[in-house]
């Protein structure tokens, strides 16, 4: 069974800390892996997809890493602001797996306080 | 359209009735998928529609979920007989296909929040 953790399940910081979070998936078999941002009543929106070993990705504020040998990647946001407010959702996909089915995990919920 | 589209953005229904969820995707994504996040738990695939090909079910948790694509474009999830444990965000996405850019990942629409009571 393929399986996308990932951890903190959640996440209290104020405005201005700087976070990050954890996606580990199945290192065998990896294509793809993607992060997406979920704000409350609002559609995900994809952020990263990575397919490369040692891929970082950058986005304003917002980076991410991947390791596709031991099956990890990062997340990280740099000084947090209360818009950065949504869970963030990591999504793998297998090397030979339905275009659809992208696996994802349960998510991080990251609250910022102003 | 601009963008990924779903109707209701909830619904609040009776155990034991049928639901009827719509998605309209981005035209010319010939590629559709819903998904459902529960309480607690990692997004859910359900069904993936891709061109005329048959649609991927594998996803689908009893036969009192269905689900039809028409004309490659609208697409319509139906629960039968809901029950509360069917109570979750369904969330549908579309994608180009066809091609290998497709793993870079879906446009999802807001979702349907279903509550059965």
């Amino acid at each position: 069974i393929l399986n996308v953790e990932q951890s903190p399940q959640s996440l209290h910081v104020q405005e201005g800390d700087s976070t990050n979070f954890t996606c580990s998936f199945p290192s065998s078999n990896f294509y793809a892996l993607h992060w997406y941002r979920w704000e409350t009543a609002k559609s995900p929106e994809a952020l990263f997809v990575m397919t490369l070993n040692g891929d970082e990705k950058k986005k304003g504020r917002i980076s991410a890493t991947l390791n596709t040998k031991e099956g990890y990647s990062y997340l990280y946001i740099k000084g947090s602001q209360p818009e950065d407010s949504a869970t963030y959702l990591c999504a793998f996909t297998p090397l030979g797996g339905s275009q659809g089915n992208l696996i994802f995990g349960k998510g991080t919920k990251l609250s910022v306080k102003p | 359209g601009a963008g990924v589209s779903q109707s209701p953005s909830n619904k609040v229904t009776e155990k034991g009735k049928d639901v009827e969820l719509r998605c309209d995707p981005i035209s010319g994504h010939t590629a559709l998928y819903w998904y459902r996040q529960s309480l607690g738990q990692g997004l859910e695939f359900l069904i993936y529609f891709q061109g005329n090909s048959a649609p991927d079910k594998s996803g689908l948790p009893s036969d009192r979920f269905s689900a039809e694509r028409t004309g490659g474009s609208v697409s319509t999830l139906t629960i039968q007989r809901t029950q509360q444990e069917d109570s979750a965000v369904y969330l549908c996405a579309s994608s180009l296909s066809g091609d290998r850019t497709w793993y870079r990942g879906y446009t999802f629409g807001s979702g349907t929040r279903l509550t059965v009571v």
